[in-house]
């Protein structure tokens, strides 16, 4: 059980392209899904958490023009970099959660941005 | 502001061998704290959660302390095997549900 599934996996596109990553629990209801970057060697950094039905709340230093996220429903969370450039090139994962105290979060497998 | 630190970047342990990771904080006392493993170009997964009044926490092979004085959480992994190579991460819960990650612990077992 608990499955998060992100979509697409790697991604190599222009700059200036705009860019939607899926987020998907499976076989439970997410209340709350977070979006997480990670460059190389490094650890997981918190860029937003997602809200079903309500705005995302960003981490201090994210662009939230830049980082678009909806989370229209309990299953599914998007993240779209618009206008990405090469310095947003990054390792992008998804996690959710169910509701309830002492839950862990899930992840997704990550999603590769690669912007030329 | 909170701080965690896991005491090595990479760890190389002989099969069979119990392998222990610490992971410290500082200005903080999470209600809980979680254990992932994260391999390669994956999403981390999630091994064990640890609540502030447990002071240990076994599955299979593995087993987790949490001392809250200390603020240390110290990860086992009992009869090593090359499969168990990956990177370890300890995570502490903030409010809102929120995890703070540390660097992680890169560990390979030989066999």
């Amino acid at each position: 059980g608990a499955v998060v599934s992100q979509h697409p996996s790697w991604v190599i596109c222009k700059s200036g392209t705009s860019v939607k990553i899926e987020c998907r629990s499976l076989d439970f209801q997410a209340t709350t899904m977070f979006w997480y970057r990670q460059f190389p060697k490094q650890s997981l950094m918190l860029m937003a958490t997602s809200n079903e039905g309500s705005k995302a709340t960003y981490e201090q230093g994210v662009e939230k023009d830049k980082f678009l996220i909806n989370h229209a429903s309990l299953t599914l969370s998007t993240l779209t970099v618009t206008s990405a450039h090469p310095e947003d090139s990054s390792f992008y994962i998804c996690s959710a959660r169910e509701s309830g105290a002492n839950h862990p979060q899930h992840f997704g497998d990550g999603t590769r941005l690669s912007i030329l | 502001s909170q701080k965690i630190e896991q005491n090595s970047e990479a760890l190389n342990i002989q099969e069979g061998k119990t392998a222990t990771l610490t992971c410290n904080y500082t200005n903080y006392s999470p209600a809980y704290l979680q254990w992932y493993r994260q391999d390669p170009g994956r999403g981390p997964v999630f091994l064990l959660l640890i609540r502030e009044n447990e002071k240990e926490k076994r599955k299979e092979r593995l087993k987790v302390t949490f001392d809250t004085t200390l603020k240390q959480s110290l990860f086992h992994i009992t009869a090593s095997q090359p499969a168990d190579s990956a990177t370890y991460l300890c995570a502490l819960d903030m409010r809102d549900y929120k995890l703070s990650f540390g660097a992680g612990t890169t560990v390979t077992v030989r066999a």
